[in-house]
């Protein structure tokens, strides 16, 4: 298994443009999140999935918008990228624990570095 | 609103040194808790979790953690760092929803 993969690494963008980062997990979870990572602030929730259809926003949502057509797949849009959407975002999977519950452990990606001047 | 408060944001270690990460939730039902730690250049990944029995949890590379619930804390501990260890260390609490908090982060780095 790849586990959970994130294209592009990194990519600087000019304010005002748009791009996708893209999210794919093979490990058939129910569950995939993404969140932004700013130094001395920890992580903090965009949106987040509970399957295919159907999403939901996080603490910061605003700026972005996601969708999930496919289990595997969970990309983030930024319409007009900001110079405070300057980050590393992670995107992450987890299978759903006992009697549907949420309880299970996290599976981050490797993050993207997103520079926006 | 829940939150997770981790009151040490550097730390600083020699080998061999004992180490103590504090962690302390907010939340007053039952919640889940985990430790993560991301190694310089590489994505989060879980050292230790608590759901429920035994409060002191064993993890991976010698850490473990102690649930106390009286205090709402949920620390972790090395007996012996290594140079190794240098790393960023989150705690996060899930209360049983889809939203899992995370903690402001602790940088520790080991000095060999």
């Amino acid at each position: 298994n790849a586990g959970v993969t994130q294209t592009p690494k990194f990519r600087i963008l000019k304010i005002g443009q748009s791009m996708t980062l893209q999210c794919t997990q093979d490990m058939n979870h129910n569950y995939m999140y993404w969140y932004r990572q700013d130094p001395g602030m920890g992580l903090k929730l965009i949106y987040y999935s509970v399957g295919a259809g159907i999403t939901d926003k996080g603490e910061v949502p605003n700026g972005y918008n996601v969708s999930r057509s496919t289990t595997e797949d969970f990309p983030l849009r930024l319409e007009l990228a900001a110079p405070s959407q300057t980050s590393v975002y992670f995107c992450a999977s987890s299978p759903p624990g006992l009697a549907g519950e949420v309880q299970e452990t996290q599976y981050f990606g490797p993050g993207t570095r997103l520079l926006v001047l | 609103a829940q939150s997770v408060s981790q009151h040490n944001h550097h730390v600083i270690l020699s080998e061999a040194a004992s180490l103590e990460l504090g962690c302390n939730y907010s939340y007053g039902g039952t919640v889940n808790l985990f430790w993560y730690v991301q190694y310089p250049g590489q994505h989060l990944q879980l050292l230790l979790k608590y759901f429920s029995g035994d409060p002191l949890v064993k993890g991976i590379k010698g850490f473990e953690a102690e649930f106390i619930k009286s205090k709402f804390s949920f620390n972790l501990r090395k007996p012996s760092v290594q140079w190794s260890d240098t790393a960023e260390y989150f705690c996060a609490v899930n209360s049983g929803t889809y939203k899992y908090i995370f903690g402001t982060g602790t940088r520790l780095k080991v000095l060999a």
